[in-house]
């Protein structure tokens, strides 16, 4: 079973930019969920969607949003980009019962 | 709020030896908790799953115990080999949202030859 793909895996972008990283889920699962990770903070959970909808939002500003495809396939959104966004981001899935989840390689996103 | 500690932020051990990590955690009780893998760069890995009415689990080296009184887990790699070496997290399903984690720090661990 193929795993959790993210593209792009390497991102260089601007302050003031927006920015659109995507996630393939492995088949069968209906969870995708979203993390921010930074050297000063860790694993941020970011949001999780299931079955299209959002179903848990993380304590981040609105700048961040998502969505999720009718395949699982999932997008987040990045506006109005800071300096301070420059972060390791990664998706996960799972099947949506709770229990563990399936990491991607993450996308690395620098802002200049 | 709930918090999760990985006590240790690094632990080096000498090849061949037991390392033995702790997962602390407050104003919660978990259904679970899970430990991962991560390698610098990359995504974590998903390793053992506990459940809170399970004392203890095993996993070919590994072994990760669970005391919901002490509110605590440990995560032992046993004969370990530097190929252990990595930065293992503890995660713990946010209250009220079983698909939600929390994510401790990690400890990383480097196992010497």
């Amino acid at each position: 079973k193929a795993g959790v793909t993210q593209t792009p895996r390497y991102l260089i972008k601007t302050r003031g930019q927006q920015v659109t990283l995507s996630c393939s889920p492995i088949s069968g699962h209906r969870s995708v969920s979203w993390y921010q990770q930074t050297p000063g903070q860790g694993l941020q959970f970011l949001f999780e969607y299931f079955s299209e909808t959002q179903r848990n939002k993380g304590n981040f500003p609105g700048r961040f949003s998502g969505r999720q495809f009718s395949n699982s396939r999932s997008e987040m959104n990045v506006s109005t980009l800071e300096l301070g966004d420059s972060a390791l981001y990664l998706c996960a899935s799972s099947l949506g019962t709770g229990g563990e989840q399936y990491f991607g390689p993450g996308t690395r996103l620098t802002v200049t | 709020s709930q918090k999760i500690e990985q006590n240790s932020e690094a632990l080096n051990i000498q090849e061949g030896k037991t390392a033995t990590l702790t997962c602390n955690y407050t104003n919660y009780s978990p259904a679970y908790l899970q430990w991962y893998r991560q390698d610098p760069g990359r995504g974590p890995v998903f390793l053992l799953l506990i459940r809170e009415n399970e004392k203890e689990k095993r996993k070919e080296r590994l072994k990760v115990t669970f005391d919901t009184t002490l509110k605590q887990s440990l995560f032992h790699i046993t004969a370990s080999q530097p190929a252990d070496s990595a930065t293992y997290l503890c995660a713990l399903p946010v209250s009220g949202s079983a698909r939600q984690l929390t994510f401790g720090s990690g400890t990383q661990l480097t196992v010497l030859p």
